[in-house]
C-alpha cells in the first residue's frame, strides 16, 4: 500500500532561517505529490503539487519542493522563514491509476523571533 | 463566499446519539471526500464519492455512513456516536485524479 513518511512531527526555526520539511513516499511508480498547509482553526490549503514535467515545483508564499525519483522524496523548502509560516504542513500522494489521496502525519512548523 | 462549506463548525454530542455533518461545494466538481484528522495521525479517508451514484469506503469507514444528495452535497453520518469519534472532520472536493483537493473549514466534533 502507498505510504507517506514525514520526518519530524515538529520543526523549529528562527525567523529568516531556512525551512526544510521532509517527505518520503513508498511507490514503485512515481505518484502525484502534494504539500498542503493548515493554519490554526482552518482547513487545508494547497501549497504546491507535482504531477509531471519539471521536478522543481514552486508554490505559494515562497515555498518550493523538488521531486527526486531516486530518493523517493518530495521535500519542502523555503529560503527564509517568516512568522506567518507557523502552521502544520502535510505531504500527500495520489498513486497514479488510483483515485485516493494518502496523507502523511504532518509536521508542525514553529517559527521563533 | 467559500467554495466548500461545512455545517456545523462545532458540535458536542453524547455517546449513542445520531449526528450528521453536512458539506456543500460550489466548484462544480463531481468528486467529494470525507476525512477525519486526529493529532499525530494526519488525515484519514472515511468515504469518497465520484458522482451521485458512486459511494466508496475509505480506510476507516466503520461506524460512519454517507449520503450524496446531489452533485454539490455530501453528508456524513454517525449512527451511534462514540467517544473515539471525537475528531476534526473535513470535507474535500476535486475534479479528477491529480487535481487539487479543495477543503472545507472543518467540523470539530466532540463525543462525550
Amino acid at each position: 500500500a502507498q505510504s507517506v513518511t514525514q520526518l519530524g512531527s515538529h520543526v523549529s526555526v528562527s525567523e529568516g532561517a531556512l525551512v526544510l520539511l521532509r517527505c518520503n513516499y513508498s511507490s514503485s511508480v512515481p505518484p502525484y505529490l502534494f504539500w498542503y498547509v493548515q493554519y490554526p482553526n482552518q482547513g487545508l490549503q494547497l501549497l504546491l503539487k507535482y504531477t509531471t514535467g519539471a521536478t522543481l515545483v514552486k508554490g505559494i508564499n515562497g515555498f518550493e519542493a523538488e521531486f527526486k525519483k531516486s530518493e523517493t522524496s518530495f521535500h519542502l523548502t523555503k529560503p527564509s522563514a517568516h512568522m506567518s509560516d507557523a502552521a502544520e504542513y502535510f505531504c500527500a500522494v495520489s498513486p497514479r491509476g488510483f483515485q485516493k489521496l494518502v496523507f502523511g502525519t504532518g509536521t508542525r512548523l514553529l517559527v521563533s523571533p | 463566499d467559500a467554495d466548500v462549506t461545512q455545517t456545523p463548525r462545532n458540535r458536542i454530542t453524547k455517546t449513542g446519539k445520531r449526528i450528521m455533518l453536512e458539506c456543500s461545494q460550489t466548484k462544480g466538481h463531481d468528486r467529494m471526500y470525507w476525512y477525519r484528522q486526529d493529532p499525530g495521525l494526519g488525515l484519514r479517508l472515511i468515504y469518497y464519492s465520484f458522482d451521485v451514484k458512486d459511494i466508496n469506503k475509505g480506510e476507516i469507514s466503520d461506524g460512519y455512513s454517507v449520503s450524496r444528495q446531489a452533485q454539490a452535497k455530501f453528508s456524513l453520518s454517525l449512527e451511534s456516536a462514540i467517544p473515539n469519534q471525537t475528531a476534526l472532520y473535513f470535507c474535500a472536493t476535486n475534479s479528477g485524479q491529480g487535481d487539487t483537493q479543495y477543503f472545507g473549514p472543518g467540523t470539530r466534533l466532540t463525543v462525550l
